[in-house]
């Protein structure tokens, strides 16, 4: 399995604010995904970043909100933007499994107020 | 489209009782399916995983998992509980077709509280 590096772990930012997830991997991936986790929730694909290519969005998330960025093959960011209480989640970045699945970094818990 | 459902958003079970812990999915197409168990304040590890060939499948600590198509069912089990099981468990559903984007759906959660 790979490594994932996830910055910040936590943060707690104003309302209004932006706050940039980074996320690194110790190998090189063609998809990295962004999920998040809400307050007592499941988890939910934000979008997939491709590197080279504009981040697809799944329905409900669009790139205002949420500016992703792919500069290489091991690292992604994500970006929550014009942040509300209603933000307030765990973020979590993933890659691939060889054979099936995905592999999570340990996540952002962001706290919104 | 894919969902997932998990029947019982929490569950009790004494330590040393069997832990079963139930999921069913719908999918179009065949599906790959996976167990993924989250402790507290943690990210989410793979417990185990179907994806093809034996429909029984072995994962770590002791769980294992059985695919049942005719059912579209894909329950976890545990022998025995230990106290280090609490924690949150979380199955999902990718296309097999699609299986090199590895986009899940999730279920719900369930929540399972060991008892000594």
């Amino acid at each position: 399995s790979a490594v994932i590096s996830q910055k910040p772990s936590r943060d707690i930012c104003q309302r209004g604010t932006s706050l940039t997830i980074q996320c690194q991997v110790d190998s090189q991936v063609t998809m990295m995904f962004w999920y998040r986790q809400q307050p007592g929730q499941s988890l939910t694909l934000i979008a997939t970043a491709n590197q080279g290519s504009e981040a697809t969005y799944e329905s409900g998330f669009v790139i205002d909100k949420f500016p992703i960025s792919r500069p290489n093959l091991t690292f992604s960011t994500l970006t929550v933007s014009n942040m509300s209480p209603e933000d307030s989640s765990i973020y979590l970045c993933s890659v691939p499994l060889r054979g099936g699945g995905t592999f999570f970094g340990q996540g952002t818990r962001l706290t919104v107020v | 489209a894919q969902s997932v459902t998990q029947l019982g958003s929490h569950v009790s079970v004494s330590e040393g009782a069997l832990v079963l812990l139930r999921c069913n999915y719908s999918s179009s197409v065949p599906p790959y399916l996976f167990w993924y168990v989250q402790y507290p304040n943690q990210g989410l590890q793979l417990l185990l995983k179907y994806t093809t060939g034996a429909t029984l499948v072995k994962g770590i600590n002791g769980f294992e998992a059985e695919f049942k198509k005719s059912e579209t069912s894909f329950h976890l089990t545990k022998p025995s509980a230990h106290m280090s099981d609490a924690a949150e468990y979380f199955c999902a559903v990718s296309d097999q077709i699609k299986a090199a984007g590895n986009k899940l759906t999730f279920g719900g959660g369930t929540r399972v509280l060991v008892k000594p």
